[in-house]
């Protein structure tokens, strides 16, 4: 079945340096989503990116959105404390059964 | 608005007994998933319910069950549990059908099975 992978699993930075995290489907997704989860919290809704080669920024965050629409990645520029977290992508199975499949998320740690 | 709530939040049960977990929707929302997450295999779809209906199901024996009643309110039901059942439960509702909306995580229910 339709798979969302995602790289690196985990990822450990000093505050200040920058994040990438990357989402590979093994098909064409219709759109990505993306998601934040804090330790101990839910995910919260970051995004949603529809058009290929979209890309899109939310202040220390860039989004983009592969021209082939199978890929996505999200990258932080000059993390902060409160960057820590687990972030998920995650796009549509298709064939109109409109599920999510969410990919296993990376987790971000920050040394102050 | 209120978010998404989840009862109870936390639960210890034993194998073999059953359980039910109750979320309650954002307002005017009509679609409510259900998720497992655990930490090795991440947030796994187990089922969506939308107008009472379910509509998409994911790939778990059918131990797990779930309802969708008129005022959107879900629950889901888990019944001769297993350790292995051990896991946060996650509910989100959304507006409308489909993965292409955005869906509103509730806190969780935390199901400890001894």
């Amino acid at each position: 079945g339709q798979q969302v992978m995602q790289i690196p699993q985990y990822q450990h930075v000093q505050e200040g340096e920058d994040f990438t995290t990357y989402c590979n489907s093994s098909t064409t997704l219709s759109n990505i989503q993306w998601y934040k989860q804090r330790p101990g919290g839910h995910p919260v809704f970051l995004i949603q990116l529809v058009k290929s080669g979209e890309v899109k920024k939310q202040k220390r965050l860039t989004f983009q959105f592969g021209e082939a629409k199978k890929n996505s990645s999200l990258h932080i520029t000059a993390t902060q404390t409160t960057d820590v977290g687990t972030y998920f992508c995650a796009g549509p199975v298709q064939g109109g059964s409109e599920k999510l499949v969410f990919g296993k998320g990376t987790k971000l740690t920050v040394n102050p | 608005k209120a978010g998404v709530t989840q009862t109870p939040r936390y639960l210890i049960k034993t194998r073999g007994q059953q359980v039910t977990l109750s979320c309650s929707p954002i307002s005017g929302h009509r679609s409510v998933s259900w998720y497992q997450q655990t930490p090795g295999q991440g947030l796994q779809f187990l089922f969506e319910y939308f107008s009472e209906t379910q509509r998409n199901k994911g790939n778990f024996p059918g131990r797990f069950s779930g309802r969708q009643f008129s005022n959107s309110r879900s629950e889901m039901n888990v019944s001769t549990l297993e350790l292995g059942d051990s896991a946060l439960y996650l509910c989100a509702s959304s507006r409308n059908r489909g993965a292409t909306d955005t869906q509103y995580f509730g806190p969780g229910t935390r199901l400890t099975v001894l």
